[in-house]
């Protein structure tokens, strides 16, 4: 499940600083958005979720903000590690009972030591 | 380990072949979900089931097909293979929002990895 080789935008940040991923979504109908990470040899992990009625939500280590206004979605890492390496996904909802999830083009992360 | 199951890990086949992946879902879900991760166009929607049922189609070729059984394993097929269908294939599988108080989280297996030459 590797992901290494896709041609994505990459973030660089130093072990310690705080990391933010930032994401524009494209259905204003959407009604909750959610994080994915996936670590070389693996597939998309949730990290956190939050609704279209919410601004923010917290996590461990993680803040999402959502600006319905412009249609931009942000995960901010705190105290960015090693660990954190990987690709990040932000994903919409298309609400319906055959509901499905649209995702982003994804963000490579690479923390420095 | 994600509890979703998928097999094989990796294929390599020669263009105009047939090949089946398949997955297992987490224990207790009812959907499957499957996506395609090429290098340029990131994570694509394919198919979904619900219960043994096709809920939703995204882009999926006419030459791919996919199935839900009653014990909700599920098998994707992609026939007369061309060198553009390498990529990985993702599971996903989740309990449907409508079903659960929460939002629609897909849990994702490891993938398959398709290379087509």
């Amino acid at each position: 499940g590797e992901s290494v080789g896709l041609h994505l935008p990459t973030l660089s940040v130093q072990e310690g600083d705080n990391s933010i991923i930032n994401c524009a979504y494209s259905n204003s109908a959407s009604d909750y958005f959610i994080w994915y990470k996936q670590e070389s040899g693996k597939g998309p992990q949730f990290i956190i979720d939050i609704r279209s009625n919410m601004d923010k939500r917290q996590g461990q280590r993680v803040t999402v903000l959502l600006n319905k206004t412009v249609k931009h979605l942000s995960l901010q890492i705190a105290a960015t590690q090693p660990g954190d390496s990987a690709v990040y996904f932000c994903a919409e909802n298309w609400p319906g009972t055959a509901s499905k999830l649209t995702f982003g083009t994804g963000t490579r992360l690479q923390v420095t030591l | 380990d994600s509890g979703v199951t998928q097999t094989p890990k990796h294929l390599i086949t020669a263009t105009g072949q047939r090949v089946t992946l398949r997955c297992s879902p987490r224990s207790g879900d009812l959907s499957v979900y499957w996506y395609q991760q090429s290098l340029d166009q990131g994570l694509q929607f394919l198919i979904q089931y619900y219960n043994g049922e096709e809920r939703a189609k995204g882009n999926i070729l006419e030459r791919f097909s996919a199935q839900q059984f009653p014990d909700l394993h599920s098998e994707l097929n992609l026939s007369s293979l061309e060198l553009g269908d390498s990529a990985l294939y993702f599971c996903a599988s989740s309990l449907p929002a409508f079903r659960s108080s929460g939002a629609n989280v897909l849990t994702f297996g490891a993938g398959s990895r398709l290379t087509v030459l």
